[in-house]
């Protein structure tokens, strides 16, 4: 199973938004709606941030949103702050009853 | 809550068994996965297992060299790993499956070095 493509590295300004694209096939994120993102920062263990494609857990700060179309998902990030510099990880579900984790990408406030 | 023990430092070729004890929730109500991150790197899943039934599931890179089981009564998540090489060393986390298939709480990891 191969890893999700994300791009390595993604920058923006405070205040604005920012899009992560996670990439990958007809076995996992387009077979599913079951996308899910973490955000870790250096360190740290993954936070879930997003599942199900564009659910928010409780507490998760209505500035992350997700969405999907085909094959690829994306995780939006608006009004950029200093503390969402981090490193993010989609994953999904796949066909094999497994899981898949993105390649990773690391969000740079600037 | 969830809390990795058992990590440390390992010759190639050697055995090591991690556990994660699980608080708070029902252990049986819920799956459980370890996921595995090597230095500098990404996020690896490495295995998961049902809560119920107990069935197993293996990324191709461990399989038939690590084992995952559970004791529910204990509230415990362990991982057996055999033929131990260098690019196992990682830092593992053990996951709680939500309520569908994604993870939404994490141990604090524990570091597995294979080193000579």
């Amino acid at each position: 199973q191969s890893a999700l493509t994300q791009p390595a590295s993604v920058s923006g300004s405070p205040g604005q938004s920012i899009t992560i694209s996670c990439t990958g096939t007809s076995s996992d994120v387009g077979g599913y709606n079951y996308v899910s993102w973490y955000q870790q920062h250096p360190g740290k263990a993954p936070k879930l941030i997003i599942y199900d494609v564009s659910n928010r857990p409780s507490g998760v700060s209505n500035r992350f949103s997700g969405s999907k179309s085909g094959y690829t998902a994306s995780l939006t990030i608006s009004g950029l702050q200093a503390e969402d510099e981090a490193d993010y990880y989609c994953s999904s579900y796949t066909i094999s009853n497994t899981y898949v984790f993105g390649t990773g990408t690391k969000v740079t406030v600037l | 809550q969830l809390l990795e023990s058992g990590g440390g430092l390992v010759q190639p070729g050697g055995s090591l068994r991690l556990s994660c004890a699980a608080s708070g929730f029902t252990l049986s109500n819920y799956a459980m996965t370890w996921v595995r991150q090597a230095p500098g790197k990404g996020l690896e899943w490495v295995s998961t297992i049902s809560g119920s039934s107990g069935r197993t599931f293996y990324a191709d890179s461990v399989k038939g060299r690590f084992t995952i089981s559970r004791d529910n009564s204990k509230y415990t998540l362990d991982l057996q790993m055999n033929s131990l090489r260098a690019d196992d060393t990682a830092v593992y986390y053990c996951a709680k499956k939500g309520s569908s298939p994604h993870h939404d709480y994490w141990g604090q990891g524990i570091l597995v070095t294979v080193s000579s």
